[in-house]
């Protein structure tokens, strides 16, 4: 039933550590996206792919990258995380990039702990 | 700069009555806005949109209103239930764009 599935759920890394977040989907959709949610703020997008054409948003920190290795899978890599890095990130897919033409479908999240 | 916002963290309503959800935001150029819904656990879900060209849309117990003069639209559920106790998201794009802009979120309960 999961269209959007994220794993995992809750991931505890050491400051400075490099980890890996994973988002998976059923839909087979052309756009993936990337947002990152901190506490009692709004979800901010990072950067999303239209099929592996790489899309990033102007005030990404270098520190985050991201790989679509195909259709289906997309990866959060955030290479040397900080204690600001603390956050809910958000996998969101769509069929196209259009956003007010296609419906941006999330998955529950991974909650990043960075000690 | 935060060009959504949603200006309460929480709102509590009887079930029953109307709930009002409100959002506001600073960038003339969006004509597209849309409410999403989250439950604890879960990713937010689409609820309901509406285009800068209406100034109302309504689906079933949910009613978005828009007012481009004010920058301002609310989310109205009538009547409220249990199950609607969720955070509601507001989220606007302009035309040209090619993402949302989400607000901060308003946790909704509903007292039964």
């Amino acid at each position: 039933d999961a269209m959007v599935i994220q794993n995992p759920r809750y991931q505890v890394t050491q400051f400075g550590k490099p980890v890996t977040l994973s988002c998976s989907q059923t839909l087979n959709h052309n756009v993936m996206y990337w947002y990152q949610q901190k506490s009692s703020q709004a979800p901010k997008l990072l950067f999303h792919y239209y099929d592996k054409d790489f899309n990033n948003e102007a005030d990404t920190p270098d520190n985050f990258q991201s790989r679509r290795p195909n259709t289906s899978f997309c990866f959060l890599d955030i290479r040397s995380p900080g204690l600001g890095d603390a956050a809910m990130y958000l996998c969101a897919t769509s069929r196209d990039s259009r956003p007010q033409e296609y419906e941006q479908y999330f998955g529950p999240g991974t909650r990043l702990t960075v000690t | 700069d935060q060009q959504v916002k949603q200006n309460s963290p929480s709102l509590s309503v009887q079930e029953g009555r109307i709930s009002i959800l409100n959002c506001d935001y600073t960038n003339s150029m969006f004509d597209y806005f849309l409410w999403y819904k989250k439950y604890p656990a879960e990713g937010p879900t689409f609820l309901i949109s509406i285009s800068s060209i209406k100034d109302k849309n309504e689906d079933g117990r949910f009613t978005v209103f828009l007012n481009k003069s004010a920058k301002h639209l609310s989310l109205h559920i009538v009547p409220s239930q249990p199950g609607d106790s969720a955070v509601y998201f507001c989220a606007a794009s302009a035309e040209q764009g090619n993402q949302f802009y989400f607000g901060t979120g308003t946790s909704l309960t509903v007292i039964p």
